[in-house]
């Protein structure tokens, strides 16, 4: 089974700590996105990567920046955190040979305080 | 821009009913569509993934269904039981770029 891991599950940072989120793919997927997910506001996608050290801003990108220096690892970046960055950050893979099924990591639920 | 609404917002069912849930999208120019439920507090897990030469996909008590041209995905669930209690996501792919168009979600309830 692929495995999407980010390395957290619960984090509490400050106002203005710079913030670093994980995530790990296992099957040498190209494909790989952040988004985070709101209630009312669903799953916006934030950034994402079809290779490495390729990037494409998605629909929310502002605050953020990504890392993508190997093809396994994608990493979501929150230069000056704030509390409106409070939420749940989910990451996911995908390829051509899965067909473009995507595959989701269990989510990092982030508090900025 | 694809859009993607899911229909009904929220659902209470009891044990043992069969449900249809709802997806319809505006881009039909899609090379897939996938389902997935989500837990609380829990990432998503994938269920059924239809390719667009697809009709339908089945996984043990789910089936489902994609018509293209109407812009139309149902998820039918059989002999609902507790457990099947999460919200339900439909993704569709965006248009112009390869990412995921999500739905609201459908929050399932079975009260046993």
């Amino acid at each position: 089974d692929v495995k999407v891991t980010q390395s957290s599950r619960y984090l509490v940072k400050r106002t203005g700590e710079k913030v670093f989120l994980e995530c790990v793919q296992d099957m040498d997927h190209e494909n790989m996105f952040w988004y985070r997910q709101d209630p009312g506001l669903g799953l916006r996608l934030i950034y994402f990567s079809y290779d490495v050290k390729m990037k494409e801003k998605g629909d929310i990108p502002e605050g953020y920046s990504v890392s993508r220096e190997k093809k396994e690892r994608f990493s979501l970046i929150l230069e000056s955190a704030s509390t409106n960055q409070t939420s749940m950050y989910l990451c996911a893979s995908t390829s051509r040979q899965a067909n473009y099924g995507y595959t989701f990591g269990s989510g990092t639920r982030l508090t900025v305080v | 821009k694809q859009e993607v609404t899911q229909i009904p917002a929220a659902l209470s069912v009891p044990e043992g009913e069969n449900l249809v849930l709802n997806c319809s999208f505006t881009d039909s120019a899609i090379y897939n569509l996938q389902w997935f439920r989500q837990d609380p507090g829990k990432g998503l897990t994938s269920l059924l993934l239809i390719q667009s030469s697809q009709r339908e996909q089945t996984s043990g008590r789910l089936n489902a269904s994609l018509d293209k041209s109407s812009g139309r995905s149902t998820l039918y669930i059989a002999a609902s039981q507790p457990g099947d209690s999460a919200t339900y996501l439909c993704a569709a792919p965006d248009t112009g770029r390869r990412a995921l168009t999500f739905g609201s979600g459908t929050r399932l309830q079975v009260q046993p």
